[in-house]
């Protein structure tokens, strides 16, 4: 167990609709990551945070949006799906204390499916 | 962004022989080199890093060499056992820093007894 954990499992949905994935990162892990995983793309990048703000952003669609909370833990919310959405979603924590290469700790993801 | 390609997309070994997997990236800044494997069904987890202040690491059957001039680095593992079956992949900092990586699309390796 990474100490990441991500809410749901697994997520059904019809296209156009919205959906929102969570995160709880390891105690005491300041940085958020969100990755996409899909068959012929691997692990892409979508978008960080740090202690509540924004830090850096990947190939992140504009019908997908993010936010940390004060607590630290982080949501995806991801709207008008298409069926090319259909993926594994991981988040992913580090600690982030000004170094700038740390270990990943990855969550089991959350598994959408657009139908 | 920074690119970092990998090679070979799938690997089938025997048991008991070497496997290396090898990937090249574009930034010649880049200094941080880590691995990660996927199981099956599993979550990616590291299994060994590299800085670039050294040319190799040894972590019991892997290992990981760095070739800073030609940007490429390697995780070799030897005495493969069908555990070590799984994806792995290879990432390099991407270019927003602060601890973002940037994942070559992974190598699937088939450790058959």
């Amino acid at each position: 167990d990474s100490g990441v954990t991500q809410t749901p499992k697994h997520l059904i949905t019809a296209t156009g609709q919205r959906v929102t994935l969570r995160c709880s990162p390891r105690s005491g892990d300041l940085s958020v990551y969100w990755y996409q995983q899909s068959l012929d793309q691997g692990l892409q990048f979508l978008i960080q945070y740090y202690n509540g703000e924004e830090r850096a952003k990947g190939n992140i669609l504009e019908r997908f949006s993010a936010q940390q909370f004060p607590d630290l833990h982080s949501e995806l919310n991801l709207s008008s799906l298409e069926l090319g959405d259909s993926a594994l979603y991981f988040c992913a924590s580090s600690v982030t204390r000004g170094s700038l290469n740390e270990k990943l700790f990855f969550g089991s993801g959350t598994q959408l499916s657009v139908l | 962004g920074e690119n970092v390609e990998q090679h070979p997309s799938t690997l089938s070994v025997q048991e008991g022989d070497s496997a290396v997997i090898k990937c090249t990236y574009s930034d010649s800044a880049s200094n941080y080199f880590p691995w990660y494997k996927q199981e099956l069904g599993k979550r990616p987890q590291l299994i060994i890093d590299i800085r670039s202040n050294v040319g190799e690491k040894k972590d019991q059957r892997i290992a990981v060499t760095l070739n800073k001039t030609a940007k490429h680095f390697s995780l070799h593992i030897t005495e493969t056992q069908p555990e070590d079956s799984a994806v792995y992949f290879c990432a390099v900092p991407a270019n927003s820093g602060y601890s973002t990586l940037t994942f070559g699309k992974g190598t699937m390796l088939l450790v058959s007894p």
